[in-house]
């Protein structure tokens, strides 16, 4: 069954450093990769999108890689802030053998930047 | 250009009680998708409509749930005599429409409607 990877740990990092965030995912070929913020209470923000012909966007402070040989995407935030604490929440779409549009998401990446 | 709205906000219901919880997409957006979160859980996808059409509801539940999208109004989800297990919070998203099979665009979600059972 497909399955979507993120680390269930909390990443704790200073400010001011580059946090790093995974997603894997198995038994999956998804045309496209979404990036969403997630805070507390509050509903999914869209971040990034990445196609499958596509190997890094850049946003800003923001950078997704994306390997299909590896099925990982890698997601960065450079010069971190405090305001940069959250759920960071990784999400796939089917590809041409599903043609799904509804995303499927992993289970998201608690990161809190130190001051 | 209001956001995605949903209704209410919080519900609370007993068990065996229905459950209505609403959404209007962001203005010129025809495609709406609903999800659910667990407590400690990642977004579930449930079901994805378009005006007047379910397109995909494999993540739904076959009993007890339902959900539409009416020509006008906003779309519905309903559950009907909720359990405990029902008690989560529900995310509906909207995207534009475009054309082709692939939709590459971002889903715009509002704030949710969080639903305890008692």
């Amino acid at each position: 069954s497909q399955k979507i990877e993120q680390n269930s740990e909390a990443l704790n990092i200073q400010e001011g450093k580059t946090a790093t965030l995974t997603c894997n995912y198995t038994n999956y070929s998804p045309a496209y990769l979404q990036w969403y913020r997630q805070d507390p209470g509050r509903g999914p923000v869209f971040l990034l999108l990445i196609r499958e012909n596509e190997k890094e966007k850049r946003k800003e402070r923001l950078k997704v890689t994306f390997d299909t040989t590896l099925k990982q995407s890698l997601f960065h935030i450079t010069a971190s802030q405090p305001a940069d604490s959250a759920t960071y929440l990784c999400a796939l779409a089917g590809g041409a053998d599903t043609g799904r549009r509804a995303l499927t998401f992993g289970s998201g990446t608690r990161l809190q930047v130190q001051p | 250009n209001a956001g995605v709205m949903q209704n209410p906000r919080h519900l609370v219901r007993r068990r065996g009680q229905e459950a209505r919880l609403r959404c209007s997409p962001m203005k010129g957006h025809s495609h709406v998708y609903w999800y659910r979160q667990l407590p400690e859980e990642g977004l579930k996808f449930m079901v994805y409509l378009q005006k007047e059409n379910i397109i995909d509801e494999s993540g739904m539940p076959k009993e007890r749930f339902s959900a539409e999208f009416p020509k006008e109004g906003p779309s519905i989800l309903r559950i009907q005599q909720v359990v405990r297990g029902d008690s989560a919070a529900y995310f509906c998203a909207s995207s534009p429409r475009t054309s082709g099979p692939i939709s590459y665009n971002e889903q715009f979600f509002g704030p949710g409607t969080r639903l305890t059972v008692l």
